[in-house]
């Protein structure tokens, strides 16, 4: 129940495509979705982040959609850039919780040019 | 800005050596975390702190320890390192209570066992 899956493992794009990243979690009570992006050599860091109280949330290029009856979330690039390529990490915690996340398996993502 | 600094960006040890890994915060965090990460797997949390010498187990922390004893800094032992724990280690540390949880990452540390 503490899972989160996350899928593709991979993902290839053309520049100006939009690039679909899927999350599912099993547990209930999580009440926090962030998404890490995390650049060769560089430490993951916090991109975006959506609370279940609303379906989508946007900010520029980048956009979480989040369907709470069928416990899945997703991260949308629009208009994808080769600055874009990255891995990218969902993650699901509990606001209450001591500030552990549970991250997916990530995505590495490829945009073409 | 937040910065976490972790003490080697490559480390190559040799199997049964004692291995120490080490990441500094310097904005004062509570929360402390060590992760290790495998193509496929993400991100697998190893220990995490919450308070100076504080720790919890986090899902993988078999064959390591930690180590808490100054607020800034938190300590990755391999008491006796073996080859399945060639992997990139991550540190990360948070505010405590923060709305969002947000994590501050180091640039990791990639540690090959021979």
């Amino acid at each position: 129940q503490q899972q989160v899956k996350q899928s593709p493992q991979s993902l290839i794009v053309q520049k100006g495509g939009i690039s679909i990243i899927n999350c599912a979690y099993e547990n209930t009570a999580f009440d926090y979705f962030p998404w890490y992006q995390q650049f060769p050599g560089k430490g993951p860091a916090l991109l975006i982040a959506i609370r279940p109280d609303v379906s989508e949330k946007k900010e520029g290029r980048f956009t979480i959609s989040f369907n709470k009856s069928a416990k899945q979330f997703s991260l949308h690039i629009m208009d994808s850039q080769p600055g874009d390529s990255a891995t990218y990490f969902c993650a699901a915690t509990f606001s209450s919780n001591t500030g552990k996340l549970i991250f997916g398996q990530g995505t590495t993502l490829q945009v073409k040019p | 800005d937040v910065k976490v600094t972790q003490s080697s960006r490559y480390l190559v040890k040799r199997t049964g050596e004692k291995v120490f890994l080490e990441c500094v915060q310097d904005m004062d965090h509570e929360n402390m975390f060590w992760y290790r990460q495998d193509p496929g797997l993400g991100l697998r949390l190893i220990y995490f702190s919450y308070d100076v010498k504080m720790k919890e187990k986090g899902d993988i922390p078999e064959g390591y320890s930690v180590s808490r004893e100054k607020k800034e800094r938190f300590s990755l032992i391999l008491e006796s390192a073996s080859t399945n724990q060639t992997s990139m280690y991550l540190c990360a540390s948070s505010v405590s209570g923060s709305y969002n949880h947000e994590q501050f990452f180091g640039p990791g540390t990639r540690l090959t066992v021979l």
